[in-house]
């Protein structure tokens, strides 16, 4: 069945130093991409998606491309800041419950914490 | 802007307990989930519903249950509580049935079943 898999945690960083979290997916079909965050204390909210091959997504200075040749959506930060220690998820879409239902498929999430 | 409330933050309970674990959305969504966050293992699929008074099996269904009367309304039960269920309980909703919809979450429950 579909998968998600991302790199495992925690990773710890210095302030203003450059992130990458890497994921891969594994699906049949066409599947939307996404990425959320979790902050300490507070449930999951969507950061960025890519619903199709070559799409960029972004939001506060967060970036991921879709590309579909290597299954990656790698999210990228050039400068992190303290405020950016959260949890992090890879997600992806899954038709396979009653066809039209977007159901998501979550990686196990990737612990960031950003030191001063 | 958008509100998913979860009636407790923490709840304590005992082995064999019957559980209710309430989700509240003011967005007039379509779908509410439940999933189950556990430390190395992500969040996984127990029930989610499309519909009021519809409901559909997701991952780890096997000792939930779930109730939707009202639209707004997702509740999940766990009709004899174990130990093996002490978990972190995110609900979930979004508007429509689509791949591209983003998921609103509640802030989540954490349950210990002693």
């Amino acid at each position: 069945g579909d998968s998600v898999t991302q790199m495992e945690g925690p990773v710890t960083l210095s302030e203003e130093a450059f992130l990458t979290i890497n994921c891969t997916y594994t699906a049949t079909g066409y599947p939307s991409l996404f990425w959320y965050v979790q902050y300490p204390g507070e449930g999951l909210q969507l950061l960025l998606k890519a619903t199709k091959a070559d799409d960029k997504g972004s939001n506060k200075g967060f970036e991921a491309t879709y590309r579909k040749e290597t299954t990656s959506f790698h999210l990228e930060k050039g400068s992190v800041q303290v405020s950016d220690s959260a949890v992090y998820f890879c997600a992806l879409s899954d038709e396979g419950y009653g066809g039209s239902q977007g159901n998501l498929i979550f990686g196990k999430g990737t612990k960031l914490s950003v030191k001063p | 802007d958008v509100k998913v409330t979860q009636s407790s933050r923490y709840l304590v309970k005992r082995t064999g307990e019957k559980v209710f674990l309430e989700c509240v959305q003011d967005m007039d969504h379509e779908n509410m989930f439940w999933y189950r966050q556990d430390p190395g293992l992500g969040l996984r699929l127990i029930y989610f519903s499309y519909d009021v008074k519809m409901k559909e099996k997701g991952d780890i269904p096997e000792g939930y249950s779930v109730s939707r009367e009202k639209k707004e309304r997702f509740s999940l039960i766990l009709e004899s509580a174990s130990t093996n269920q002490t978990s972190m309980y995110l609900c979930a909703s979004s508007l429509w049935a689509s791949t591209n919809e983003k998921l609103f979450f509640g802030s989540g429950t954490q349950l210990s079943v002693l």
